[in-house]
């Protein structure tokens, strides 16, 4: 277990919605990472979030959104879905800002789209 | 776009054999690490490598680090079938993010 709780674990979805990932990292990390992983594109780098403040950003289509609240957890919205954003998603946490130390994977988000 | 891209795709061996996988990137990085994701789980943390090192080991991991070649290399030794998985390497490069490649999965033949 790595101490990064994802909710929910599974979500199946029509095209066209809109769902609400969530993330609460390690306890005392203050760093939150998003990533889609599909077969075809592999693990994809999506946002990071530090302390409440977006540090980098990476391949986020603008359907999408995130935030780290106050309290650390973290959301990422995924609007007007398509079929192709059937995937994975994972969240990640690190004590540290950017790359500097290891980043703990939660069990990830499975997201279907009919 | 990807930064590390490792290589096999996929490779099977006997138990007991030594499995090597190999990572190339494109772009000046802080540090790689190497992770294994076992099907459908989460990704977990195996070694970090600094861009100032050059090898480093932890237990049946041998993990080299090239920056000249922008290349990197993981070496499980002693194979086992719980070793079983995917293998991705992950760059932390100076813009702050951390990249993954595509990923090398492992099969261990009994």
């Amino acid at each position: 277990d790595s101490g990064v709780t994802q909710t929910p674990k599974h979500l199946i979805t029509a095209t066209g919605q809109r769902v609400t990932l969530r993330c609460s990292p390690r306890s005392g990390d203050l760093s939150v990472y998003w990533y889609q992983q599909s077969l075809d594109q592999g693990l994809q780098f999506l946002i990071q979030y530090y302390n409440g403040e977006e540090r980098a950003k990476g391949n986020i289509l603008e359907r999408f959104s995130a935030q780290q609240f106050p309290d650390l957890h973290s959301e990422l919205n995924l609007s007007s879905l398509e079929l192709g954003d059937s995937a994975l998603y994972f969240c990640a946490s690190s004590v540290a800002p950017g790359t500097e130390g290891t980043i703990y994977f939660g069990e990830g988000s499975w997201l279907t789209v009919v | 776009s990807q930064q590390g891209e490792e290589d096999p795709q996929a490779l099977s061996i006997q138990e007991g054999e030594n499995a090597t996988m190999n990572c190339s990137y494109k772009t000046s990085i802080n540090n790689l690490q190497w992770y294994r994701q076992n099907s459908g789980r989460g990704l977990v943390h195996l070694i970090l490598i600094r861009s100032n090192e050059r090898e480093k080991h932890s237990g049946r991991l041998r993990v080299t680090l090239d920056t000249s070649k922008k290349s990197s290399s993981l070496l499980i030794t002693a194979s086992r079938a719980a070793d079983t998985a995917s293998y991705f390497c992950a760059t932390g490069r100076r813009d702050d993010k951390i990249i993954f490649g595509k990923g090398t999965r492992l099969h261990i033949l009994p």
